[in-house]
């Protein structure tokens, strides 16, 4: 079955860029949108943006001006930019699919495990 | 954005209860609503999309109900792997938006 995995560097200094990849497996990474949801340690979940296979995506208004989501479907890899971080944005990131393939507005049926990201000095 | 909250925040129930979870959206959202368990240190689990459609796998103790802008989480008898986080999110509209959760704890 599809499996995603998240990788990337555990620290961040502040102002920084942080890089994600979440790799997909098992599974192609055409025909579903795929996004990115973080979750700040002991809070809450926030989606952060979402990309389509061809390339079309959309992000929160609240992370836009900082957020860049890129897909590699030969490498079947989605893989997201977060500029000038701050201790705020320390969190769990996780890539995570929606249940049907070309919706955006579905549940997500699928989740990596999540990579625990620190942002600081 | 649309405002999810969920009641109540937190609960202690016992094996074998009922236990109800309420989410409220700031606006319709029609029944593009889903519901979340998580476990500490894992990633949530599907239970309910589309406000009552139950998740492949998911034992049918779990149901949920509503439209518009008020949704519940039913799990009919509590069992001891339901103790956890539950989340309400909406998919109606972007930004995707989630419900504080409501953690579920041993009475």
């Amino acid at each position: 079955q599809v499996q995603l995995q998240e990788s990337g560097p555990g620290l961040v200094k502040p102002s920084e860029t942080l890089s994600l990849t979440c790799t997909v497996s098992g599974g192609s990474i055409s025909s579903y949108y795929w996004s990115w949801i973080r979750q700040p340690p002991g809070k809450g979940l926030e989606w952060i943006a979402y990309i389509y296979y061809s390339g079309s995506s959309s992000s929160n208004p609240s992370l836009r001006s900082r957020v860049t989501i890129s897909v590699d479907t030969s490498e079947n890899q989605v893989s997201l930019n977060l500029t000038s971080v701050t201790a705020a944005d320390t969190a769990v990131y996780y890539c995570a699919r929606p249940r049907r393939d070309g919706y955006t507005h579905d549940a997500f049926d699928i989740w990596g495990q999540g990579t625990m990201v620190t942002v600081s000095s | 954005d649309i405002q999810m909250t969920q009641s109540p925040s937190s609960l202690s129930a016992s094996v074998g209860d009922r236990v109800t979870i309420t989410c409220r959206a700031s606006q319709s959202i029609s029944t593009y609503l889903h519901w979340y368990q998580q476990k500490p240190g894992k990633a949530p689990k599907l239970l309910i999309y589309a406000a009552s459609s139950l998740q492949s796998g998911v034992p049918s103790r779990f149901s949920g109900s509503g439209s518009g802008t008020d949704f519940t989480l039913t799990i009919s008898s509590l069992q001891p792997e339901d103790f956890a986080t539950y989340y309400c999110q909406q998919s109606y509209t972007t930004p995707f938006t989630f419900g504080p959760g409501t953690e579920v704890d041993i009475k």
